[in-house]
């Protein structure tokens, strides 16, 4: 089945530490999003990226870096210099920037 | 410019009843106006879409109701059903030049079907 892997699920983080979220899509999709989604505030954009090897940064960017190496993964580094990175984290794939898929989310909890 | 107004923020409806979630914009070049779902601890999944030249859209007990004139769309589900309690947003895909996409997201509706 054609689709979106988030992992893992479930996430936690100490203070100060690096810690990286995968994303895989086997839909063919050339654009991939990350998304933040904090109770009461909807959907934010941090990074997308339209092709291989390129990516731009979105609305919340900061405290945060993905990379492109393929088509099919698109991975989220939360660093420690994202001060309240405690969220749902959400994964995206398009074809031609209409119909969204989205995976099932990874939840991330600093300790 | 590029905001999309999403309301109510909750919403409680009877099994069996009409729930009904509005959305409002102000950009002009918006070109679609999709609807997602969201079940707690999942991500999003699309509902429905519209694009500005329709007036209404329906699938099954779904339907999108546009009112271009106003800037102002709406989603309509019959017959509600204690397995609809989901969150609702609504968007829209802003065409920027050279085909760059961008969506444009509302802040959600809460909907709760009591049985």
């Amino acid at each position: 089945d054609g689709g979106i892997t988030q992992s893992p699920k479930y996430l936690f983080r100490k203070e100060g530490q690096n810690v990286t979220l995968s994303c895989e899509q086997n839909l063919n999709h050339d654009a991939m999003y990350w998304y933040r989604q904090d109770p009461g505030q909807g959907l934010r954009l941090i990074y997308y990226s339209q092709i291989v090897n390129d990516f731009q940064k979105g609305d919340i960017a900061e405290g945060y870096s993905v990379s492109r190496e393929k088509k099919e993964s698109f991975p989220l580094t939360v660093t420690s210099a994202q001060k309240n990175p405690t969220a749902f984290y959400l994964c995206a794939s398009s074809y031609a920037g209409y119909g969204y898929t989205f995976g099932s989310g990874t939840r991330l909890t600093v300790v | 410019q590029q905001q999309v107004k999403q309301s109510p923020q909750s919403l409680i409806v009877q099994k069996g009843g009409i729930s009904i979630i509005n959305c409002a914009y102000e950009n002009t070049a918006f070109d679609y106006f999709p609807w997602y779902q969201q079940f707690p601890g999942k991500g999003p999944a699309l509902l429905i879409a519209i694009r500005p030249d329709v007036s209404e859209k329906k699938e099954g007990r779904f339907t999108i109701s546009f009112n271009k004139s106003a800037k102002q769309f709406s989603l309509h589900i019959m017959d509600s059903q204690p397995g609809d309690s989901a969150t609702y947003f609504c968007a829209a895909i802003l065409n920027n030049a050279g085909n760059n996409r961008k969506l444009i997201w509302g802040l959600g509706t809460s909907l709760a079907v009591n049985p």
